[in-house]
Formats: structure tokens, C-alpha cells, sequence
């Protein structure tokens, strides 16, 4: 089934190390997105791509980096930059938007970090 | 610039009474609307949207939305709650105009249905 597929799950990380949370879909879906998910400050966009090798940050960009080498794939890497990692990350696909596609998100399972 | 606010944290309905969501939006041009629930510890579900037409419009489960241009506002509504309702609802807006595809999310309602 088509979906989209973020892994690790659970995670934990000491201070200091640089983690990477991977994000895949087979959607075929052109725009991938990472939004953070803290309790009452509902999502927090953090890095969006509209199309492979390019992307665009979000409103809370600092200490996190992305790639976008394949159109299936969107990892995101929370850096030891990063003051406060602990959260839920959700990773989120859509089509690119125009004509008949209004931008719906579809969203993965989500990640929980916390930083030990 | 674009904004949401959900101005109720939590809604509590008994099971079989109607609930209502509220969700206001600030946007330039004509909005593109969504509902989104979560479940703990879940990604979320799209759960209806509105761009243009009729200003009441059908989802998933059972809930409806209505879109007031006037009250720039998009409330969530279903006639008879049920208890596996409860969840946490976003509503998210989206200007037309240009084509990021970024949508920008309430802060969340926490529904609780009781039975």
C-alpha cells in the first residue's frame, strides 16, 4: 500500500550526537515536509522540499538539516546545535499544488526523540 | 501574514450529543481549509478540507465542516459524538496564492467524548 514510512519510531540520543530520522514515501508525491509536534504548540514547520536537490526552511530551521537527493526521500538530522531536540517529528508529503491538487498533507507515523 | 487559532485547549461532549470544534483562520485572498485529527502517539488523518463551493462540506467519520467567510471561521461539527471520537483535532489554512504547499496549523483541540 502507498504510504509514507518514517523510522526510527523511538529514539534516544545523548547529549552532543547528531541524529538522523529517515522519512520515505512511495506517494510519488513531488513536496515532502518535517513539522515538530511539542504539547500545546501544535506543528512547528521545520524544512520543506518542493522537488529533488532543493529545499527550503521552515519557521524553526536552527539546528536541523535535510536532504533531498532522492524524490522518495526526505531525512531530516537533528544536530547537537539543536537546544531543545526532545519531540515528536512528523514527516508529511503532498502533491504539488495548482489545478485540482489543493495541498493536502499526508502525513507519517511520527518519531519520538528524547534527548537522555 | 497567515494564521490559525483554535481558541478552546479541550471540548468535552457526552456520547450521542452533537460537538462542535472551532477553528478561525487569518488569511489574504480566499483560503484553502483543512481538518486534521491525531491520535496518541499517531501521525494525522486528513480528515475534510474546503476550497471553494458549497460552505458545508463532508468528511470522514461522520464530521462536517462550515465555512463563514464573514466570521473567517471554519468549524468542525458532528450531529452524535461517539467515544472513540476523542482525539486531537488541528485545523490548518493554506493561501491560494503561490504554490509551497505549506500549510500552517492551529496550536489543537483535545476532544473528549465520555460515555
Amino acid at each position: 500500500d502507498g504510504g509514507i514510512t518514517q523510522s526510527p519510531k523511538y529514539l534516544f540520543r545523548k547529549e552532543g550526537q547528531n541524529v538522523t530520522l529517515s522519512c520515505e514515501q512511495n506517494l510519488n508525491h513531488d513536496a515532502m515536509y518535517w513539522y515538530r509536534q511539542d504539547p500545546g504548540q501544535g506543528l512547528r514547520l521545520i524544512y520543506y522540499s518542493q522537488i529533488v536537490n532543493d529545499f527550503q526552511k521552515g519557521d524553526i530551521a536552527e539546528g536541523y538539516s535535510v536532504s533531498r537527493e532522492k524524490k522518495e526521500s526526505f531525512p531530516l538530522t537533528v544536530t547537537s546545535a539543536q537546544k531543545n531536540p526532545t519531540a515528536f517529528y512528523l514527516c508529511a508529503s503532498s502533491t504539488r499544488t495548482g489545478g485540482a491538487n489543493t495541498g493536502e498533507l499526508f502525513f507519517g507515523e511520527g518519531s519520538r526523540l528524547t534527548v537522555l | 501574514a497567515q494564521s490559525v487559532a483554535q481558541p478552546e485547549d479541550q471540548v468535552n461532549v457526552a456520547e450521542g450529543n452533537p460537538l462542535t470544534v472551532k477553528c478561525t483562520y487569518s488569511v489574504s485572498g480566499n483560503p484553502y481549509l483543512f481538518w486534521y485529527v491525531q491520535y496518541p502517539n499517531r501521525g494525522l488523518q486528513f480528515l475534510l478540507k474546503y476550497i471553494t463551493g458549497d460552505n458545508l462540506v463532508k468528511g470522514s467519520y461522520g464530521f462536517e465542516a462550515e465555512f463563514n467567510k464573514s466570521q473567517t471561521s471554519f468549524h468542525l461539527k458532528k450531529p452524535s459524538a461517539l467515544v472513540s471520537d476523542s482525539a486531537l483535532y488541528f485545523c490548518a489554512v493554506r493561501a491560494p496564492s503561490g504554490n509551497t504547499g505549506k500549510l500552517i496549523f492551529g496550536q489543537g483541540t483535545t476532544l473528549q467524548v465520555k460515555p
